[in-house]
């Protein structure tokens, strides 16, 4: 069955520093998410891509982070100055069509620790 | 996202039926309804949707209300794989806000074998 996966599984980085995680997407997807989940907390959304846009973003969503899609499989969120309280299990999902019925399938997540 | 209501916490015994309980009285008349797990340590889950008629996968039933002000996520014989957290959320059938999905604290559910 395909599936979302992400990686690294661990990232560890010094406050300050830039972070890239990366996802690859279920293949036939074109609906990309990003959400995180700080520890003991809520799965927050970050941000949803579609068509090489971001499509909509909330407020945790400011001008450290950023999106891409480099290539045709890949899908990368990146924090360019890490602070603390970025420290988090971040979560890539893709779903094969928009709208409220569409199911959004979710990789193993990210576990990022800012020291 | 319209707001949904879930007890905090259930247990069953394995291999006996689990009925996970979701409120959401301010539902609006097309709005979906859907669950998602997240088992300890791995990313959220699709388990099921459905908007006004019953439903039925592999994994879970969804039985909803006539008046849709609340739902029930049926699974049938737990397993102690299923202990996990489950979410209830209903998604608005528009443009723009459905691409996300909305997390509230959902239901920690305990399998005991």
């Amino acid at each position: 069955e395909p599936e979302v996966t992400q990686t690294p599984s661990h990232q560890v980085t010094q406050m300050g520093q830039e972070v890239i995680l990366r996802c690859v997407p279920i293949s036939n997807h074109l609906y990309f998410y990003w959400y995180r989940q700080i520890l003991g907390q809520k799965v927050e959304f970050l941000v949803s891509f579609y068509n090489n846009e971001i499509s909509e973003k909330s407020e945790i969503f400011d001008d450290q982070f950023s999106v891409e899609r480099p290539d045709g499989s890949n899908f990368t969120l990146k924090i360019r100055s890490t602070k603390l309280e970025d420290s988090a299990m971040y979560f890539c999902a893709s779903s094969g069509r928009q709208g409220a019925r569409s199911e959004q399938y979710f990789g193993p997540g990210t576990r990022l620790t800012v020291t | 996202d319209a707001k949904t209501t879930q007890p905090n916490s259930m247990e069953s015994n394995e291999e006996e039926p689990v009925h996970l309980p979701c409120n959401h009285s301010t539902i609006s008349g097309t709005d979906y309804i859907h669950w998602y797990r997240q088992l300890p340590s791995q990313g959220p889950e699709y388990v099921i949707h459905g908007l006004t008629s019953n439903v039925n996968n592999r994994m879970a039933s969804l039985a909803i209300a006539e008046d849709r002000k609340s739902s029930t996520l049926i699974l049938h014989r737990a397993t102690l794989r299923d202990a996990a957290v489950y979410y209830c959320i209903l998604r608005e059938n528009s443009g723009g806000s459905n691409y996300k999905l909305t997390f509230g604290k959902g239901t920690l559910l305990t399998v005991n074998p």
